[in-house]
């Protein structure tokens, strides 16, 4: 079956514009999951839904990142003023339910702020 | 403060020979314990897990040890294979014990496998 999927798979922003990130989650999945991939470091967790809701949004950074699940299925992750240092890969995971423990992952989208 | 710590940067390995990968971690929370494998241009693809209740799983040519009192898992490949060299996370959560279910990472090992 179909994996989850991530659009774009590139993304190159000017300082200080807005981005839209998208995500599909596998077919039937309760639970999405936002990550941050900076160079040389391990994904980071930024947000968690459970249908449409957010159950966990501790790891945003700041009030520039915000992430809506509207109708408990795609997700996207929007960045209002994007700074340089917004650039890393953010990778998007789905879980079957909240006791499902295997999170599979998108393959990310690369953003580019110059 | 890294919780999940990864301190071997890269390995590199003989075809057939076994590769083995640590991971240490800080908080004692953690009760759910993930290894991850990351080719480039991907996204992490789920290898093997184990819960704290385990001391260690096994999945074909890969093995997860826990040691809870040193705060320390490993990952065995073995026989390891070419197609093994990608980038290894090694994750964790404190989901079973009412925590969330957010993964913690550790920066990764890449491993090659020579042949």
């Amino acid at each position: 079956g179909a994996g989850v999927s991530q659009t774009p798979s590139n993304k190159v922003t000017e300082k200080g514009k807005y981005v839209e990130l998208r995500c599909d989650p596998i077919s039937g999945h309760t639970a999405l999951y936002w990550y941050r991939q900076s160079l040389g470091q391990g994904p980071e967790f930024l947000i968690y839904f459970q249908g449409t809701g957010a159950a966990d949004d501790s790891g945003l950074p700041n009030d520039r990142f915000f992430a809506v699940r509207p109708e408990g299925s795609v997700s996207t992750l929007k960045i209002q003023r994007t700074e340089r240092g917004d650039s890393a890969v953010y990778l998007c995971a789905s879980s079957l339910s909240v006791e499902s423990d295997t999170q599979y992952f998108g393959p990310g989208t690369r953003l580019t702020v110059l | 403060d890294q919780q999940v710590k990864q301190n071997s940067p890269s390995l590199s390995v003989q075809e057939g020979r076994i590769s083995i990968l640590n991971c240490d971690y800080t908080n004692s929370m953690f009760d759910y314990f993930l290894w991850y494998k990351k080719y480039p241009a991907e996204g992490p693809t789920f290898l093997i897990s184990i819960s704290s209740i385990k001391d260690k799983n096994e999945d074909g040519r890969f093995t997860v040890f826990l040691n809870k009192s040193a705060k320390h898992l490993s990952l065995h490949i073995v026989p390891s294979q070419p197609g093994d060299s990608a980038v290894y996370f090694c994750a964790a959560s404190d989901y079973y014990q009412g925590g969330s279910e957010k993964l913690v990472f550790g920066k990764g090992t890449k491993l090659t496998v020579n042949p």
